[in-house]
């Protein structure tokens, strides 16, 4: 079965400085893969996704993800934070062929100080 | 152009009653999703319905339901509630069809509380 790793539950950040969240998967084919974020009491909103071509994918709000096939990995990244960044971060995988469901990590929050 | 809306926003249920949960979805979109996201359990997945039949089924058990409309609207069903049902119930939406490469797209939730 299909997995996602979030190794990081919790991560703090200075406004202005760099982040990069980690998200392994486990999928026997090239999965589709994608990045949601939560805001307190709210939904899930689609940051970006990857399919295929390009392994570098951009997103909105200044954030990128990159697939790494040889290390089963899609970090997503932005170069310079801010406040209202802080939010819980879930990376999901497609059940590809069949389009059925998402299967998401545990989910990352972050925290931004100023 | 509407996201995908939820009605009611909050809701509050004793146990052994049941509750009925709304899902519009994006115009266009003809499949819906069904997740629970509760407390240390993470997001998981309960049911898929693309064009007016269920496709997909998590591993929860019979007494969550739904169904679809002719219109693509959905609701979700839980008889006999539990303490552990509490949760938010997200609804999510795609441009329909197998082997879609479409994301989901979420709604902001119905918020259950079991007293």
């Amino acid at each position: 079965a299909q997995s996602v790793t979030q190794p990081d539950i919790h991560i703090t950040v200075s406004e202005g400085a760099s982040l990069e969240l980690r998200c392994n998967y486990s999928y026997g084919a090239t999965p589709y893969l994608f990045w949601y974020v939560q805001s307190p009491g709210q939904g899930l909103q689609l940051l970006l996704k990857y399919f295929s071509g390009d392994t570098l994918v951009q997103g909105i709000k200044g954030f990128e993800a990159e697939f790494k096939r040889s290390q089963s990995s899609f970090n997503l990244r932005k170069p310079s934070v801010h406040w209202s960044d802080a939010a819980e971060y879930f990376c999901a995988v497609d059940d590809t062929g069949t389009a059925s469901k998402l299967t998401f990590g545990t989910g990352t929050r972050l925290q931004v100080t100023l | 152009e509407a996201g995908v809306t939820q009605s009611p926003t909050h809701l509050i249920k004793t146990r052994g009653q049941q509750v009925t949960l709304r899902c519009s979805p994006i115009s266009g979109h003809t499949s819906v999703y069904w997740y629970q996201q509760a407390l240390g359990l993470g997001l998981q997945f309960l049911l898929w319905y693309d064009e007016g039949e269920e496709r997909n089924r998590g591993n929860f058990p019979p007494r969550f339901s739904g169904r679809q409309f002719p219109n693509y609207s959905s609701e979700l069903n839980v008889n006999a509630l539990e303490l552990e049902d509490s949760a938010l119930y997200l609804c999510a939406s795609r441009i329909g069809g197998h082997y879609s490469n479409q994301p989901q797209h979420f709604g902001d939730g119905t918020r259950l509380s079991i007293l």
